[in-house]
């Protein structure tokens, strides 16, 4: 049972630089995120896509681009990397877009920017 | 400013010992989940709680709802060293499922 990939699970990044963060879950869920991890802070929401061909924002998108290319995979893209993002990256998806379903969440992207 | 404010931010105990984590805030939640995450990992649903008052069990944890929908609690009795971890509570405003999450409570459990 894979759950949530996310790759890479580590990154370091110089002022400037672009990169796509991957995601892809293998359990025919209709809604996934992206938050961001920062110490003292919790996890706060990037973007989202409630399903498939849909995108939102969310609290902290700035910065930030998403692609949700199909219903398994959702990718994020930092343009032009500030150290400000650096921070753990985690993906997550739920069955449905209804609030009473949980999330399954990746293992994290540790991204570095100096 | 954090929309749910976890206390304590931190927490060391022995094993064996009882606990109390809170979740608070001033904006009513549809729904109010809780996760634990261990270091390196993502956090791992626990409960979802979406009635006012309601209480769930699940082993040794007990987690409730506050009645106005704004708080929730979550007990620990005899806590054991696996019980170590990042405990987080997220709520959810409206129909749609989009979780805010409080900062968390790290809770340490010695042998």
């Amino acid at each position: 049972n894979a759950g949530v990939t996310q790759t890479p699970k580590f990154q370091v990044l110089k002022t400037g630089q672009s990169m796509t963060l991957q995601c892809a879950q293998d359990m025919n869920h209709n809604s996934m995120y992206w938050y961001r991890q920062d110490p003292g802070m919790g996890l706060r929401l990037i973007y989202y896509s409630a399903s498939e061909g849909t995108t939102d924002k969310g609290e902290v998108p700035n910065g930030y681009n998403v692609s949700r290319l199909n219903k398994r995979e959702f990718s994020l893209r930092l343009e032009s990397a500030a150290p400000s993002q650096t921070s753990v990256y985690f993906c997550a998806s739920s069955e449905r877009s209804q609030n009473n379903y949980g999330y399954t969440f990746g293992s994290g992207t540790r991204l570095t920017v100096v | 400013t954090q929309l749910l404010e976890q206390s304590p931010q931190f927490l060391s105990i022995q094993e064996g010992e009882n606990l109390t984590v809170y979740c608070n805030s001033s904006s009513v939640f549809s729904s109010l989940q809780w996760y634990r995450q261990e270091p390196g990992e993502g956090p791992v649903l626990l409960v979802t709680v979406v009635t006012g008052g309601e209480v769930k069990k699940l082993k040794r944890l007990t987690f409730q709802f506050g009645d106005a929908r704004k708080d929730s609690s979550l007990h620990i009795t005899a806590a054991q060293p696996g019980d170590t971890g990042l405990y987080l509570c997220a709520g959810a405003r409206g129909n749609f499922n989009k979780f805010y999450f409080g900062s968390g409570t790290k809770l340490n459990v010695k042998p």
